[in-house]
């Protein structure tokens, strides 16, 4: 079965730490991986993706993931949070072909405190 | 328009009523999507389209549930005989041809009481 598990439901972490949440998924086709953030009232940004190539992958706002093949994972990093983070992070598979719908995690919910 | 919009961004209904959620997507996005999420939940595909045509509609809980975009531009999504657990935040997003990037809208909160 297709499907995308993120296992903390809920982090909290202070400002200026460092963050990883975890992703990992079940596909039967070569993947395409998403990071969404969604700040309350507000639709999804996208963070980053993977493709293919190099495996550790740059986004916005400072986040980067890295895919492990072998683990079935696509993990989101951050160096150093900045309290502005603190929103519901989602992991999304698709396919390698325009047109497929996502299917989501059921997201992680980020706190940063003070 | 700069992006993708969805409206009413909120809607109050009674249980039976019928109810149209409305997605204007980014002006030459011909890939149109909608998902649903429900409380506590990532957003679940619903319906795909590509132009006009509805590509893949597998994802429609049931047939009280359709849609259409009989322009290839804006989108309405309509249920029929709404139930409590349609309550829901519906989200559009759309796409370029071939792209597989999705933008996605503020979404419409549906609350059947």
């Amino acid at each position: 079965a297709q499907s995308v598990t993120q296992p903390d439901i809920h982090i909290t972490v202070s400002e200026g730490a460092s963050l990883e949440l975890r992703c990992n998924y079940s596909y039967g086709a070569t993947p395409y991986l998403f990071w969404y953030v969604q700040s309350p009232g507000q639709g999804l940004q996208l963070l980053l993706k993977y493709f293919s190539g190099d495996t550790l992958v740059q986004g916005i706002k400072g986040f980067e993931a890295e895919f492990k093949r072998s683990q079935s994972s696509f993990n989101l990093r951050k160096p150093s949070v900045h309290w502005s983070d603190a929103a519901e992070y989602f992991c999304a598979v698709g396919a390698a072909q325009a047109g497929t719908a996502l299917i989501f995690g059921k997201g992680t919910t980020l706190s940063v405190s003070s | 328009g700069a992006g993708v919009s969805q409206t009413p961004s909120n809607k109050v209904t009674e249980k039976g009523k019928y109810v149209e959620l409305r997605c204007d997507p980014i002006s030459g996005h011909t890939a149109l999507y909608w998902y649903r999420q429900s409380l506590g939940q990532g957003p679940e595909f619903l319906i795909y389209f590509q132009g006009t045509g509805a590509a893949d509609d597998s994802g429609l809980p049931n047939d009280r549930f359709f849609a259409v975009r009989p322009e290839g531009s804006v989108s309405t999504l309509k249920i029929q005989r709404t139930e409590r657990g349609d309550s829901a935040v519906y989200l559009c997003a759309s796409s370029y041809k071939g792209g597989t990037e999705a933008f996605f809208g503020q979404g419409t909160r549906l609350t059947v009481v």
